[in-house]
């Protein structure tokens, strides 16, 4: 099973400011990862796939980068919409399916 | 508009049973493989089971295998999770989702989830 492992847990950003998520997999998933965005009593949302593809609809704001082993989400100018908790998906390896366990993304 | 609406959550007690729904609208549900994903309180996204178009592939994780059983009917658009056997650690909310296959394993739209408490 592929262990994805997000950092930090929580991130504390001010609106305006720009911010960066990691993931890290456990052995490579070349660029088979995804990232959501899920908010208390929402569904989660898919963000980005294929490791930098934004999803439709998704603002240009939110980018992914890496392959391998280690992705970055970045957020440029963050809006207040976008505090929320924040996983990375492996797609390459499975089943399992496996998430990271969750980046905080709070207002500072 | 894509549509996945999850039921058949509630309070069961330890060893009961429960059967999730998720009615499926919007696109041609037949041409999607379908997932069950979970979350227990404060905690993070748990996969838990897969069924591709046509019944023939099915997976599950292993915290859940022989427990549960997923199944579709796709003339009624619909999605189901069988729950047996539950624990208190099965108590979380359910989402399905739907995932592109074709090494497209990605989900792209949840259901708002359904809420299992398993509980004496």
């Amino acid at each position: 099973e592929i262990v994805m492992t997000q950092s930090p847990a929580t991130l504390s950003v001010s609106p305006g400011e720009r911010a960066t998520l990691s993931c890290r997999a456990s052995q490579s998933v070349s660029r088979y990862l995804a990232w959501y965005q899920k908010k208390p009593g929402q569904a989660p949302r898919l963000l980005i796939y294929g490791a930098s593809s934004r999803a439709t609809g998704i603002p240009a704001r939110f980018s992914g980068s890496g392959s391998g082993t280690e992705f970055t989400l970045t957020i440029s100018s963050l809006q207040s919409e976008d505090f929320a908790v924040y996983y990375c998906q492996q797609y390459n390896n499975w089943p399992p399916f496996t998430f990271g366990q969750g980046t905080r993304l709070e207002i500072k | 508009e894509v549509q996945l609406v999850e039921s058949g959550g509630g309070l069961v007690k330890p060893g009961g049973s429960l059967r999730l729904s998720c009615a499926a609208s919007g696109f041609t549900f037949s041409s999607y493989p379908m997932n069950w994903i979970r979350q227990a309180p404060g905690k993070g996204l748990e996969w838990v089971s897969s069924i591709t178009t046509t019944d023939g592939f099915i997976y599950y994780a292993d915290s859940v295998r022989g427990r549960f059983t997923v199944s579709r009917d796709n003339a009624k658009n619909s999605l189901f999770l069988q729950m047996n056997s539950l624990r208190a650690e099965d108590t979380a909310v359910y989402y399905c989702a739907r995932d592109l296959g074709a090494s497209n394993y990605y989900f792209d739209y949840w259901g708002r989830g359904t809420l299992v408490t398993v509980s004496s």
